[in-house]
């Protein structure tokens, strides 16, 4: 079975400093994918970066990058040079590509905020 | 381009009302999905879909079913509405391997 663990209900975090918000997953799937999604209070899903289980190299989108390290299944997002309009839940997923079943499955997520 | 399109946007139920949630999606995606969002949590899936014609079971399909005659529309629905399907829920679409195009959304209230 599958599963996203997000440890961090909320963090706090200064403007123009660094965050990492923590994922930890668990899959019996030899290829599966990690994708990160922010929801702003408006609620909508804005998809961030993606991290699959081949990759050799580290995701990044801009300010967002992708700790990836397979022995410890953790998937930790970095955004460096925090903005106010950071501010907002964030959502670690973890998609299988065993089968037929290419379901994505979220965590809980870390509601990050950003103080000036 | 139109993308994920869920209507309504809110709609309040009566307990034991039924209703039809609309998805449809013009990216001519194969894999589609529906997943509810209780406040402050994580989403989970209800149903999905690989392809028209084939769907199966989430984490939480108690209580829904759905249908999917076409590539572009995947509805779900409530058959006897209760209180703890009071939720926001999500379509989403996605091409085999790729990140998921989310709609906008539906609340909905059972009293």
């Amino acid at each position: 079975a599958q599963k996203i663990t997000q440890t961090q209900p909320g963090m706090f975090v200064q403007e123009k400093e660094a965050v990492t918000l923590d994922c930890t997953y668990d899959t019996s799937d030899p290829s599966y994918g990690l994708f990160w999604y922010k929801q702003p209070s408006s609620g909508e899903m804005i998809f961030l970066i993606y991290q699959g289980s081949y990759d050799q190299q580290n995701a990044t989108e801009g300010r967002y990058s992708l700790n990836f390290q397979k022995a410890r299944k953790s998937a930790n997002l970095v955004i460096s040079a925090s903005q106010l309009g950071d501010s907002a839940m964030y959502f670690c997923a973890m998609r299988g590509y065993g089968g037929a079943t290419n379901k994505l499955i979220f965590g809980t997520g870390t509601l990050l905020a950003v103080q000036p | 381009n139109a993308g994920v399109t869920q209507t309504p946007k809110f709609r309040i139920l009566k307990i034991g009302q039924s209703m039809t949630l609309q998805c449809t999606q013009d990216m001519n995606h194969n894999y589609m999905y529906w997943y509810r969002q209780d406040p402050g949590m994580g989403l989970k899936l209800i149903y999905y879909s690989v392809g028209a014609g084939i769907t199966d079971k989430g984490e939480v399909p108690n209580g829904y079913n759905v249908s999917r005659s076409t590539t572009e529309d995947f509805p779900l629905r409530l058959e006897l509405a209760a209180p703890s399907q009071t939720s926001v829920y999500f379509c989403a679409s996605s091409p085999e391997g790729s990140p998921l195009h989310f709609g906008n959304g539906t609340r909905l209230t059972v009293t």
